[in-house]
């Protein structure tokens, strides 16, 4: 009964490939986003998506591409990957986006993380 | 200077003890705040939301001076299981959640 999934838990992979994290969310929510941890560990936003829109891009490189198949799912694929993508990768869903008003946030769910190594 | 600021610690304190962790914001127009905590190698959670009035859940108790733009949070009692990182975490104006980079607390017997 996990509330925010991800898949795979472990990536290690080569410079260069390309590759996929999936995210899913049982938990009836209409928003997801993906963030970033870095070896700092500071957590960014890359993207949101709220009923499969993207509503939320932040600076991220146009190899990182999120993809939203349906509201409880959301996918990021990347391109080319380079050294300095390695982090740990969390999706995250809340219940709605501004659905409590402009001045709050709805709580967010983290998935367990994806530890993506490239070597 | 960053947006959200916090000490990263460690915080070394004994079973028992109080601990106080604070965190600075840089936008003004900031309107919500939140303690996530972080166990190693595990998920952010939140901990709990920052009120305006100040708020408090059992042993944890939250602070917020919009004057100073100062959030802060005071552990009593501690135990062995709070230790963690805790993320302070801005919800700022252009409705994303800015997260410190984590203040780690150990408690130890």
């Amino acid at each position: 009964d996990t509330a925010v999934s991800q898949t795979p838990k472990y990536l290690v992979t080569q410079m260069g490939n390309d590759k996929s994290i999936k995210c899913e969310q049982n938990l009836g929510h209409d928003t997801m986003y993906w963030y970033k941890q870095d070896s700092k560990k500071f957590l960014k936003i890359m993207f949101s998506y709220n009923n499969k829109e993207l509503i939320i891009n932040e600076t991220v490189p146009n190899r990182f591409s999120p993809k939203s198949p349906d509201k409880a799912h959301l996918n990021l694929h990347i391109k080319s990957l380079e050294l300095g993508d390695s982090a740990v990768y969390f999706c995250a869903s809340s219940q709605g986006f501004l659905a409590g008003g402009p001045l709050y946030a709805d709580t967010q769910y983290f998935g367990p993380g994806t530890r993506l190594t490239v070597l | 200077r960053k947006e959200v600021e916090q000490d990263p610690g460690p915080f070394n304190v004994p079973e028992g003890a109080t601990v106080a962790f604070n965190c600075t914001y840089s936008n003004s127009a900031s309107q919500s705040f939140f303690w996530y905590r972080q166990d190693c190698r595990k998920e952010p959670k939140l901990l709990m939301s920052v009120y305006s009035s100040g708020n408090e859940d059992g042993r944890f108790t939250a602070q917020l001076n919009r004057a100073s733009q100062y959030i802060s949070l005071l552990i009593r009692d501690s135990k062995l299981s709070d230790s963690a990182t805790y993320l302070c975490v801005v919800f700022d104006s252009s409705y994303k959640l800015i997260f410190g980079s984590g203040t780690r607390l150990l408690v130890r017997p």
